[in-house]
């Protein structure tokens, strides 16, 4: 049982234009959402989170939305960089507790 | 520097034959967490611990164990590996407050045969 999906396994984008990442969670006790950015060969790195009391967290390029009544949240990242090349995952937890689930992951490419 | 450390960062090994992994971390982190990651499923936690001597199995606990006995170490035991236990291994620690983003090893590519 995925509780919590990404269903597009790949994104392309063109540099300077925006992307968005989705990501759908069944959970109803999701409180705390994260996004984590992985290039090949290293560990995941946190990216951005926002908790289920806000529906908007920003911090510089990044983005990252909350549709509390969709269980679904975006990450969105404007300009896109080549750079920013790399697999995105989503992740949520109960509570902010040591219990994370992670999506599937979508591969971004940004096209120079 | 804030990191933590995973070893081997690769190992091939036998199918029944006893392994360790090791991760350390030097940041004082409460939280301590172990997550596997395969094609088509991201990464799923196999266990978690709170702190010392507090552990609790994730989603895909089965055929590991994993002890903690000081706060800045947990390792990863495969008492009997299978092939279906090759996988990519990450190890992760965060603070119990404050931001609630793990920081994350760099991986251990194990290859059961």
């Amino acid at each position: 049982d995925q509780q919590v999906k990404q269903n597009s396994p790949s994104l392309s984008v063109q540099e300077g234009r925006i992307s968005i990442l989705n990501c759908d969670y069944t959970n109803s006790m999701f409180d705390y959402f994260l996004w984590y950015k992985k290039y090949p060969a290293e560990g995941p790195t946190f990216l951005i989170s926002i908790s289920s009391i806000k529906d908007k967290n920003e911090d510089g390029r990044f983005t990252v939305f909350l549709n509390k009544s969709a269980k679904h949240l975006s990450l969105h990242i404007v300009p896109s960089q080549p750079g920013d090349s790399a697999v995105y995952f989503c992740a949520a937890s109960v509570n902010s507790g040591s219990r994370l689930t992670f999506g599937e992951g979508t591969q971004l490419t940004v096209n120079p | 520097e804030a990191q933590v450390t995973q070893n081997p960062r690769y190992l091939i090994t036998v199918t029944g034959k006893k392994l360790t992994v090791t991760c350390s971390q030097n940041m004082n982190h409460e939280y301590m967490s172990w997550y596997r990651q395969d094609p088509g499923l991201g990464l799923r936690q196999i266990y978690y611990s709170m702190n010392v001597e507090v552990t609790d199995k994730g989603d895909v606990p089965e055929g590991y164990k994993v002890s903690r006995k000081e706060k800045r170490n947990f390792p990863l035991i495969l008492e009997s590996p299978s092939p279906n236990q090759t996988s990519l291994y990450f190890c992760a620690s965060r603070a119990q407050t404050g931001s609630y983003g793990y920081t994350f090893g760099s991986g251990t590519r194990l290859t059961v045969v």
